[in-house]
């Protein structure tokens, strides 16, 4: 149980495109999911929060109108980078709880690495 | 706002040794969760192990313990018996106990090598 799936695995992109990613609670229904970005080497970097339902909650220096969080459904979460630079090319996750699950635990799916061209 | 330091980039150990992997963070709560994340080369983070900070008693999961010291502000990771597969980075994480608050924050990572 508590699978989290993300697609696509890879994306590459043309610089000033847009490109959608996808992150699906396959076996809950999860209503916090959140959104990391990890540059190679370094760390996972918190970039929002979103609930069911609401506007995502963004960190400090996230721009939200280049980043933009939906989670329309408990089961989906998408994120998408618009008018994608170079800059932009990372790898990004995505992590959800909620349901049935244990409060504390956040199931993490397996990535998405974005390269802009 | 909390940190979580981790002060070792790279660590290195004997298979079937045992190794500690270091984590201190800074906070002003006293009611949370820490967590010990693994990256192997798939890039899939896997939850090691958790402590809840109102819990003394150290977690242990197999192979897996911590040594939590909630003064010091420390929660060091031990591998025992290490083995092949245990190769991968490992993050420490923190996450606040309070309602509405559930970001995790990371430390820096720890790559760990197993020696064969």
């Amino acid at each position: 149980g508590a699978v989290v799936s993300q697609h696509p695995s890879r994306v590459i992109c043309k610089s000033g495109t847009s490109v959608k990613i996808e992150c699906r609670s396959l076996d809950f229904q999860a209503t916090t999911m959140f959104w990391y970005r990890q540059f190679p080497k370094q760390s996972l970097m918190l970039m929002a929060t979103s609930n069911e339902g609401s506007k995502a909650t963004y960190e400090q220096g996230v721009e939200k109108d280049k980043f933009l969080i939906n989670h329309a459904s408990l089961t989906l979460s998408t994120l998408t980078v618009t008018s994608a630079h170079p800059e932009d090319s990372s790898f990004y996750i995505c992590s959800a709880r909620g349901g049935t699950l244990s409060s504390y635990e956040q199931y993490f799916g397996p990535g998405t690495r974005l390269t802009v061209t | 706002a909390q940190t979580v330091t981790q002060s070792q980039p790279e660590m290195s150990v004997q298979e079937a040794e045992t190794v500690t992997l270091s984590c201190t963070y800074d906070t002003s709560e006293s009611d949370y969760y820490l967590f010990w994340y693994k990256q192997p080369p798939s890039r899939q983070m896997i939850l090691v192990i958790r402590q809840e900070a109102y819990k003394q008693q150290n977690a242990t999961e197999n192979r897996f313990s911590v040594n939590f010291q909630k003064a010091a502000k420390s929660f060091s990771l031990k591998i025992s018996d290490s083995q092949l597969g245990d190769a991968a980075m490992y993050f420490c994480a923190y996450r606040s106990a309070n309602f509405g608050n559930e970001k995790l924050t990371f430390g820096t990572g720890t790559r760990l090598t197993i020696i064969p």
